[in-house]
């Protein structure tokens, strides 16, 4: 089955970026997500990219997918104390009825 | 606008009794799907509606989960003769006719 994979903890200086990274095994993935958790909080979408695209830029964030290596990554420029969450990478599969398949989740820590 | 609404927000059971738990999607959303996220399993996907139609049920994890969807919105998640292993936030998502889903605040489940 589908398997995708993230490192579980990143600790970032605000003001630095950060970079989340997320590998998949599925080729046949239509979209690619990120998601956003806070705590108590359910899950928050924070931009998607189509499978044929290699970048997608929305203010602060950019995804960066890698077909090749199945390999996806969250940027997030100027990291603010209230980035402060778990991030989920997702995938569907062609054909799939959009159901999501989610990864482990990366709980990014924002410092002072 | 009104976003996706899940009832009851916690809820604390006996091994053994029958719980249900309800979600009120996003209005004219036709699909809507349920998700399960635990300590130990991460967020893995339980069932899929388009409509009041269930063409995936694959993630149901056994035959004491069932769940209908009446009128084309509100949905039920019913699981039977609750176990332990049950214990977790149980997601609910609605979609328009396009790929992004809108979560709920979700619904944590305790069986005792």
């Amino acid at each position: 089955g589908e398997d995708v994979e993230q490192s579980l903890f990143l600790s970032v200086r605000e003001g630095d970026s950060s970079v989340i990274n997320c590998t998949y095994t599925d080729s046949s993935s239509t979209y690619l997500y990120w998601y956003k958790q806070e705590p108590g909080a359910g899950l928050q979408l924070l931009t998607y990219i189509f499978s044929n695209m290699d970048m997608k830029q929305d203010q602060r964030l950019t995804v960066l997918l890698n077909k090749k290596d199945k390999h996806l990554s969250l940027r997030i420029a100027d990291t603010q104390t209230g980035d402060s969450a778990i991030y989920f990478c997702a995938e569907t599969p062609l054909g799939g009825g959009n159901k999501l398949t989610f990864g482990t989740g990366t709980q990014l820590k924002v410092e002072l | 606008g009104a976003g996706v609404s899940q009832s009851p927000s916690n809820k604390v059971t006996e091994k053994g009794k029958d719980v249900e738990l309800r979600c009120d999607p996003i209005s004219g959303h036709t699909a809507l799907y349920w998700y399960r996220q635990s300590l130990g399993q991460g967020l893995e996907f339980l069932i899929y509606f388009q409509g009041n139609s269930a063409p995936d049920k694959s993630g149901l994890p056994s035959d004491r989960f069932s769940a209908e969807r009446t009128g084309g919105s509100v949905s039920t998640l019913t699981i039977q003769r609750t176990q332990q292993e049950d214990s977790a936030v149980y997601l609910c998502a609605s979609s328009p006719a396009s790929n992004e889903q809108f979560f709920g605040p979700g619904t944590r489940l305790t069986v005792l």
